[in-house]
C-alpha cells in the first residue's frame, strides 16, 4: 500500500541551527502539507503546498520557515534558525485532491531543539 | 479560540461498549476528518465527511452541518482500539486551511 515516509524519524538540533525534515509524498498525489505537535498540545496546520508554490499557511509558519519540492519526489520543510519551542513532531501529509482529498500522514519527524 | 471542540477529552470503556466522541466546530468547513492517532505517535486517517455518514467496519462518522457537529462511533469496542481520535475540519474560506481538536484519548479495557 502506498505511504507517505518521512525523514529523519528523530533529530537532535542546537538552538540557532538550521533544519531540514524530508518528506516522500504518495507518488499521485499533488497536495502536500505539513504540521506539527507540541509534546502534549493539538496538532497544528503549518502550510498547504500545490502546483509548486504555498497555497495556504498558518501563523506559525513564519519567515523562519520554508518548503521546497526540489525534485518531483520530495517535500522538504526547512526552519532556518531552530528556536527551543521549535521542539515537537513534525508530520508530513498528501493528498490526491484539494478541498475532498483524504489525508495520508507520514509517521512523523520527532525535532528535539537544545 | 478554539475553531474545533471535542467531547469529551477522556474516554475509558470496557471492552464491548458501544462508544460515542464528539465533535462541534465554528467555522465553515469544505470537509472534516477523523483521525486516530496510535500511542507511538502515527496518524491514520479514519474518514473524510462532507455531509451524511460514512461507516468503516466497526466505526461510524456522521456529520450535521447545519448543526456544525459530527460524531464518530465505535461499536463494539476492542482495545486495540486504545488510541488518541482528532477531529480535524479543512475551512472553506481559508482554502487548505485545517483546523485541528485537542482530540479524545480512549483506552478499552478487556
Amino acid at each position: 500500500e502506498p505511504e507517505v515516509t518521512q525523514t529523519p524519524s528523530h533529530q537532535v538540533t542546537q538552538m540557532g541551527q538550521e533544519v531540514i525534515l524530508r518528506c516522500v509524498p504518495i507518488s499521485n498525489h499533488l497536495y502536500f502539507y505539513w504540521y506539527r505537535q507540541i509534546l502534549g498540545q493539538k496538532v497544528e496546520f503549518l502550510v498547504s503546498f500545490y502546483n509548486n508554490e504555498i497555497s495556504e499557511k498558518s501563523e506559525i509558519f513564519d519567515d523562519q520557515f520554508s518548503v521546497e519540492r526540489p525534485d518531483g519526489s520530495n517535500f522538504t520543510l526547512k526552519i532556518r534558525s531552530t528556536k527551543l519551542e521549535d521542539s515537537a513532531m513534525y508530520f508530513c501529509a498528501s493528498s490526491d485532491r484539494g478541498s475532498h482529498g483524504e489525508l495520508f500522514f507520514g509517521e512523523g519527524s520527532r525535532l528535539t531543539v537544545l | 479560540k478554539n475553531e474545533v471542540e471535542q467531547s469529551p477529552q477522556n474516554l475509558t470503556a470496557q471492552e464491548g461498549e458501544f462508544i460515542t466522541i464528539n465533535c462541534s466546530y465554528s467555522v465553515g468547513i469544505s470537509a472534516l476528518h477523523w483521525l486516530q492517532q496510535h500511542p507511538g505517535g502515527g496518524i491514520v486517517s479514519l474518514f473524510m465527511l462532507s455531509s451524511g455518514k460514512k461507516k468503516h467496519g466497526r466505526l461510524i462518522a456522521t456529520i450535521n452541518i447545519q448543526e456544525k457537529h459530527s460524531s464518530l462511533h465505535i461499536t463494539a469496542s476492542h482495545p486495540r482500539d486504545s488510541a488518541v481520535y482528532i477531529c480535524a475540519v479543512r475551512s472553506l474560506g481559508g482554502g487548505n486551511q485545517f483546523y485541528f481538536g485537542t482530540g479524545t484519548s480512549l483506552t478499552v479495557i478487556p
